[in-house]
């Protein structure tokens, strides 16, 4: 069965480095989400991107991040400077039609030192 | 704001026992709903999808109920396995928009 890919499964930064971290979404999905998860909290939009342009965004995303799909497989999602804060799960999710089920990968845990 | 919610934190049943899982929304536009497993260190698992134009729709041991005129969403799983110990959580769109509102998420807990 075709699943949304992540790495790394971990990653640890220094606050103020930039991070990137990449997703391969399932290969006939044409939406492509990003969603991050405090510890203990619930899951928080902050993007979605179709036809190689954000579609929408959350208030969480600031100049801070930003998405591209560099390829014709690979999504990623770039924090230019890390705040503590920015400690999270992130998870990437894709969807074959707009307002349908999101299929999500299994998350990169981001921890910012 | 508006949000989507859950109405207990946790829930523990025992094993073979049904569950019941539920979750209110506020939003009167939202016409996609969703229900979401997440175990420990995993990404969000698809259970089961019902668009507003239902009220009831049924899978394998799974069953969602929606009710628009309280705006009121549950979950019910028929003989609950200890497989089923997981975080769920209710998540809502519409058709016209891209992002999922998640709720807070419901512990599952169930005993031998």
């Amino acid at each position: 069965e075709p699943e949304v890919t992540q790495t790394p499964s971990h990653q640890v930064t220094q606050m103020g480095q930039e991070v990137i971290l990449r997703c391969v979404p399932i290969s006939n999905h044409l939406y492509f989400y990003w969603y991050r998860q405090i510890l203990g909290q619930k899951v928080e939009f902050l993007v979605s991107f179709y036809n190689n342009e954000i579609s929408e965004k959350s208030e969480i995303f600031d100049d801070q991040f930003s998405v591209e799909r560099p390829d014709g497989s690979n999504f990623t999602l770039k924090i230019r400077s890390t705040k503590l804060e920015d400690s999270a799960m992130y998870f990437c999710a894709s969807s074959e039609v707009r307002g349908d089920e999101q299929f999500f990968g299994p998350g990169t845990r981001l921890t910012v030192l | 704001g508006e949000s989507v919610g859950l109405h207990l934190p946790t829930l523990s049943v025992q094993e073979g026992d049904n569950s019941i899982i539920n979750c209110a929304y506020s939003n009167s536009a939202s016409d996609y709903f969703i229900w979401y497993k997440q175990e420990s260190g995993k990404g969000p698992q698809f259970i089961i999808d019902i668009r507003s134009n239902m009220d009831k729709r049924q899978g394998q041991r799974v069953t969602v109920l929606l009710n628009k005129t309280v705006k009121h969403l549950s979950l019910q799983i028929a003989a609950t396995q200890p497989g089923d110990s997981a975080v769920y959580f209710c998540a809502e769109n519409t058709n016209s928009g891209y992002a999922l509102n998640f709720g807070k998420g419901t512990s599952l807990l169930v005993t031998p």
